[in-house]
């Protein structure tokens, strides 16, 4: 069964700075996709980024981007020029295209943006 | 547009009501799901739907039925809940397509059960 684990229940940073959160997951699969949802408090859990597994390329989106490192199965994420809106819970999510198996979600981050 | 709509946003019942949530999407999804989630906590998968059909139930208890009457419509029926019921009910819709499936998710709907 694959797990997902994000080992920082929750963090801080200061506007404008740059933080990084951890994530590592278990699978024997070769071919998968990984993704990282924020949900900022008391509202709508949204995608921010989408790796797929057989991509070298790390994705990133505007101040977000990952570093993907399959053989270490570890999939951080990393928040450049922090907002207060990006003050959110952030899961990262696990799922095996191929076994059409559910979205496999870590505890979550709770990650704080301090002005 | 990766727009999905749910209602009613707040819903308090006793534990002898029966109330329904609503879910909707117009992306042409063809997969759709829902999950619970409690406080600090991940989404906890309850159904999945796929081209209209249940693929999958995770063990819930009969007191939730769902039920999907066309590919654009997700409702969940709720009868003679239990105060531990009570949480954030989330829709969720994806192409259902095998190479790409990303989940979009609903702003849910925060239940009470009294």
């Amino acid at each position: 069964a694959q797990t997902v684990t994000q080992s920082q229940p929750e963090m801080s940073v200061q506007e404008a700075e740059t933080v990084t959160l951890s994530c590592t997951y278990d699978t024997s699969e070769n071919n998968y996709y990984l993704f990282w949802y924020k949900q900022p408090p008391s509202r709508q859990m949204i995608l921010v980024i989408r790796q797929e597994a057989y991509k070298q390329q790390n994705a990133t989106e505007n101040r977000f981007s990952v570093n993907f490192q399959k053989a270490a199965k570890s999939f951080s994420l990393k928040i450049s020029d922090s907002q207060l809106g990006d003050t959110a819970m952030y899961f990262c999510a696990f799922m095996n295209p191929l076994l059409n198996t559910p979205l496999v979600f870590g505890k979550g981050t709770r990650l704080s943006v301090i002005a | 547009d990766t727009e999905v709509t749910q209602t009613p946003k707040h819903l308090v019942m006793g534990m002898t009501n029966k109330k329904s949530l609503k879910c909707e999407q117009h992306m042409g999804h063809r997969a759709m799901y829902w999950y619970k989630q409690k406080a600090k906590k991940p989404p906890e998968l309850m159904f999945v739907y796929s081209y209209e059909k249940l693929s999958i139930n995770e063990s819930v208890p009969s007191r939730f039925s769902p039920e999907c009457p066309n590919s654009s419509l997700l409702n969940l029926h709720l009868h003679a809940l239990q105060p531990e019921d009570s949480a954030l009910y989330l829709c969720a819709s994806s192409q259902g397509r095998l190479d790409t499936d990303t989940q979009y998710f609903g702003p849910g709907t925060r239940l009470t059960v009294l």
